[in-house]
């Protein structure tokens, strides 16, 4: 099982420039997790879908658009990024009744 | 709004002693609470979930406490190694039915002196 994984693993934007952050789980989980991660503001939730089909935002998820593809794929979209959306992105999934969450490694994201 | 509150400053233990870290929560006691560890550059991994109706939860030589009158969480590791040096989030959920993600803290860092 390669668990959760993140496209790309590093990228550089330019401020307005548009992408999306892929993310795949080969668990089976039914719960799927985007988080971002800034130094001294720790992990914070940006949208989740408890379900296929189902998307809810979290915390932080202005700015950010997501789109549940299937039960494995959840995609994170940033429309137009800004600087403030420099971070580190976490992707996760949880198979729900033992709610302990499988992190993916991260998506390092920079925009200028 | 819940909060989740954990000294972000490190946390200096020497090797072989007991490393113990403090998870703090505001209001609302959370369902239930999970320690995970993070190496740097690398995204974190699950360590011991801990449910407001639980004192205690051991796995090896990590130890987590629940205790809702403090509204505090103890996370225990004994005999520590440098190995263990990482930084620890606590995290909480509120809703308890496992679905609607974590409320993290900012994440301590551990750093075990030889």
């Amino acid at each position: 099982n390669a668990g959760v994984t993140q496209t790309p693993k590093f990228q550089v934007l330019k401020t307005g420039q548009s992408m999306t952050l892929q993310c795949a789980q080969d668990m089976n989980h039914n719960s799927m997790y985007w988080y971002r991660q800034d130094p001294g503001m720790g992990l914070r939730l940006i949208y989740y879908s408890a379900s296929e089909g189902t998307t809810d935002k979290g915390e932080v998820p202005n700015g950010y658009n997501v789109s549940r593809l299937n039960k494995r794929e959840f995609s994170l979209r940033l429309e137009s990024a800004a600087p403030s959306q420099t971070s580190v992105y976490f992707c996760a999934s949880t198979r729900g009744e033992t709610y302990e969450q499988y992190f993916g490694p991260g998506t390092r994201l920079t925009v200028t | 709004s819940q909060k989740i509150e954990q000294n972000s400053e490190a946390l200096n233990i020497q090797e072989g002693k007991t490393a113990t870290l403090t998870c703090n929560y505001t209001n609302y006691s959370p369902a239930y609470l999970q320690w995970y560890r993070q190496d740097p550059g690398r995204g974190p991994v699950f360590l011991l979930l801990i449910r407001e109706n639980e004192k205690e939860k051991r796995k090896e030589r990590l130890k987590v406490t629940f205790d809702t009158t403090l509204k505090q969480s103890l996370f225990h590791i004994t005999a520590s190694q440098p190995a263990d040096s990482a930084t620890y989030l606590c995290g909480g959920s509120y809703s308890g039915g496992g679905a609607d993600g974590l409320t993290f803290g900012k994440g301590t860092h551990l750093i075990i002196q030889p």
